[in-house]
């Protein structure tokens, strides 16, 4: 059984750039998760798909950030004009709808604003 | 106040003795709560989750839900080197899809 996959695993970009990061989730997950987590803290929350519906965002998720499930595999998230304060680990998680919640996380992206 | 609270340690043990980690929530609609374990440069590991009042044991971690209290708590008994790491309560607000997270505590096993 794969487990959920996220490319690429780092990332360092300059302020103002654009990027995009990927997640693969484990293969018969119909729901997919984004969540940030900074130094020190626990993840939080981004973003949820059920299948290609964007179900639930968090008011953290700004107009700079957008989220794509379009065939409800793999999912994309973007980030327009970066900004340092947006360096963190962005973490992908994956659950099924046959059990209760339990989310299984992906490796995580690290992304660094310089 | 945040919605899953953690102290953030380290709580240190001995090897071979039980840690006690502890966790507090504030939405008394979350119904489904999770313990993850996270290495330094790591992402977290899912290691228990519970949904009813009561024990729950799975080999040396046992999950103990209180929902008059509002309170998780994760035993690890004989622990190891091995466990030192940073573990996440996360509870799931109005029985909802997300998660949320506790800040995390660092516990640390000393041979």
């Amino acid at each position: 059984d794969t487990g959920v996959s996220q490319n690429p695993r780092h990332k360092i970009t300059k302020r103002g750039q654009n990027v995009t990061f990927r997640c693969d989730p484990i293969s018969e997950h119909n729901r997919l998760y984004w969540y940030r987590q900074t130094l020190g803290q626990g993840p939080e929350f981004l973003t949820y798909f059920q299948n290609e519906a964007q179900l639930e965002k968090s008011r953290l998720l700004s107009d700079r950030f957008s989220a794509e499930r379009p065939k409800g595999s793999f999912s994309t998230l973007e980030i327009q004009r970066t900004e340092q304060g947006d360096s963190a680990m962005y973490l992908c998680a994956s659950s099924d709808q046959t059990g209760g919640y339990e989310q299984y996380f992906g490796p995580g992206t690290r992304l660094t604003v310089t | 106040q945040k919605e899953v609270e953690q102290n953030s340690g380290p709580l240190s043990v001995p090897e071979g003795a039980i840690a006690s980690l502890n966790c507090t929530y504030s939405d008394r609609g979350s119904q489904s709560f999770f313990w993850y374990r996270q290495y330094s440069g790591k992402s977290p590991e899912l290691i228990m989750f519970i949904y009813s009042n009561g024990d729950k044991e799975d080999g040396r971690f046992t999950a103990q839900l209180n929902k008059a209290s509002q309170y998780v708590s994760l035993l690890i008994r004989d622990s190891q080197p091995s466990d030192s790491a940073t573990y996440l309560c996360a509870g799931n607000p109005n029985a909802g899809n997300m998660l949320t997270f506790g800040g995390g505590t660092r516990l640390m096993v000393k041979p």
